[in-house]
């Protein structure tokens, strides 16, 4: 069965830093393009970023020269490396894969908070 | 605000058909293809339709999608409970260089 499993949510303070992880699994892994959808507490979704299959990357205005996305295939894995967070960026953070189909596989999300 | 236009909520009655737009621009409904998203309370996102009109496996077919122009639109027939969700449309967008979300519709089942 597929699966995408996020990690590394949590509370962080205004101006820090967080590390998401999504690990994947059941699907070859190196040949799929890779998303981060974020949902504010209350508001409609968000498209993050995305990751291709040759390192491509694409951002969202609100998040671009502060979050970087990347891929490891080797561990069938990728991230997001969250800098200079702000409260607007408080959200339930979700994995997606892009397939023929659209996103068509989802992690369960990871709750981001940033507070003093 | 939104690059894309949905309007904020929509209702009707189990068996009722409904339909929920998606109005963007030339830049992305109107030379890319559309896709529509379910979210469930508590649940991950799911594809429901996909290049404007095209079903995944294990969809209803009482979803149907459809694009015109700079405006798409989703249509739900023969209303059901379960169908009480958030939707929203997603489109690549060729100025931004990114995807874009609808707003999202809030669908209330009476």
């Amino acid at each position: 069965d597929v699966q995408l499993v996020e990690s590394g949510g949590g509370l962080v303070q205004p101006g820090g830093s967080l590390r998401l992880s999504c690990a994947a699994s059941g699907f070859t892994f190196s040949t799929s393009d890779f998303h981060w959808v974020r949902q504010p507490i209350g508001k409609g979704l968000e498209w993050v970023s995305s990751i291709g299959t040759s390192g491509d990357t694409y951002y969202a205005g609100s998040v671009k020269g502060r979050f970087t996305i990347s891929r490891e295939n080797a561990k069938n894995s990728f991230y997001l490396q969250m800098d200079s967070l702000t409260d607007g960026d408080t959200a339930v953070y979700y994995c997606s894969r892009g397939g023929d189909i659209g996103l068509d596989y989802w992690g369960q999300g990871t709750l981001v908070t940033v507070s003093s | 605000q939104s690059v894309l236009t949905q309007p904020p909520s929509a209702s009707g009655t189990p068996g009722q058909r409904v339909t929920i737009s998606c109005v963007g621009r030339s830049s992305n409904i109107g030379n890319n293809h559309v896709y529509w998203y379910q979210h469930l309370p508590g649940a991950a996102p799911k594809v429901l339709i996909y290049r404007e009109n095209h079903r995944p496996s294990g969809v209803p077919d009482r979803f149907s999608g459809s694009k015109s122009g700079t405006a798409a639109s989703l249509a739900i027939s023969g209303l059901r409970s379960e169908d009480e969700a958030d939707y929203y449309c997603a489109v690549w967008d060729n100025s931004l260089s990114a995807w874009v979300f609808g707003g999202g519709t809030k669908l209330t089942v009476l």
